[in-house]
């Protein structure tokens, strides 16, 4: 069952313009939420994050917007370059005491492709 | 120069034989995870350890083992009861394993069984 969804696995983007990454979850417990990017044959590398009580974070030419009532994300680049072209995953966690703790659930990841 | 390291980047095994693959940081992180990934699937979670000589299944840990003796060290073996091994393994660690912590991975380890 999948807690995290990413329901596109591509995005094609044109190089300036702005990159629209989604994802849903549907477990109310979780309250952080990450992005992790990632190059074939390579780790995850972390982008950006957001804790449940803020609704905006920005780090650069990346954003990342939470609407807990739809429970529902996105990752905003912009401008897009060459060099984002990876997949992008996001992953969530619950912070609560009871929680498994660390313990990330991810979504099967979009793969950006920004095209000059 | 600190991180977490994956040996080797490429494994061939044939089919039936046990394989173990090696992850070692040196972050000084308590907390230290092991994830599959297959292609569309995402990133899976096999096993994870929050403390030396402690470790707790993930979602798919049939088919593997795990140990931690050293803080630094969370070695994965690959058992011929696992039916689909060939895949993308990744581990992780996280400094303490809860709250906020970024969780951090290594260059991961691609497994063909033939």
């Amino acid at each position: 069952d999948q807690q995290v969804k990413q329901n596109s696995p591509s995005l094609s983007v044109q190089e300036g313009r702005i990159s629209i990454l989604n994802c849903d979850y549907t477990n109310s417990m979780f309250d952080y939420f990450l992005w992790y990017k990632k190059y074939p044959a390579e780790g995850p590398t972390f982008l950006i994050s957001i804790s449940s009580i803020k609704d905006k974070n920005e780090d650069g030419r990346f954003t990342v917007f939470l609407n807990k009532s739809a429970k529902h994300l996105s990752l905003h680049i912009v401008p897009s370059q060459p060099g984002d072209s990876a997949v992008y995953f996001c992953a969530a966690r619950s912070l609560g005491r009871g929680s498994t703790l660390g313990r990330l659930y991810f979504g099967r990841g979009t793969q950006l492709t920004v095209w000059p | 120069d600190g991180g977490i390291t994956q040996s080797p980047k490429y494994l061939f095994r044939k089919e039936g034989q046990n394989v173990t693959l090696s992850c070692e940081q040196n972050l000084n992180h308590d907390a230290m995870y092991w994830y599959r990934q297959d292609p569309g699937q995402g990133l899976r979670l096999i096993y994870y350890s929050q403390i030396v000589n402690d470790f707790q299944k993930g979602d798919i840990a049939e088919g593997y083992s795990v140990s931690r003796e050293k803080k630094e060290s969370f070695p994965l073996t690959v058992t011929s009861a696992q039916k689909n091994p060939t895949a993308f393994y990744l581990c992780a660690s996280t400094a303490r394993g809860r709250g906020t912590d970024t969780q951090y991975f290594g260059p991961g380890t691609r497994l063909t069984v033939l």
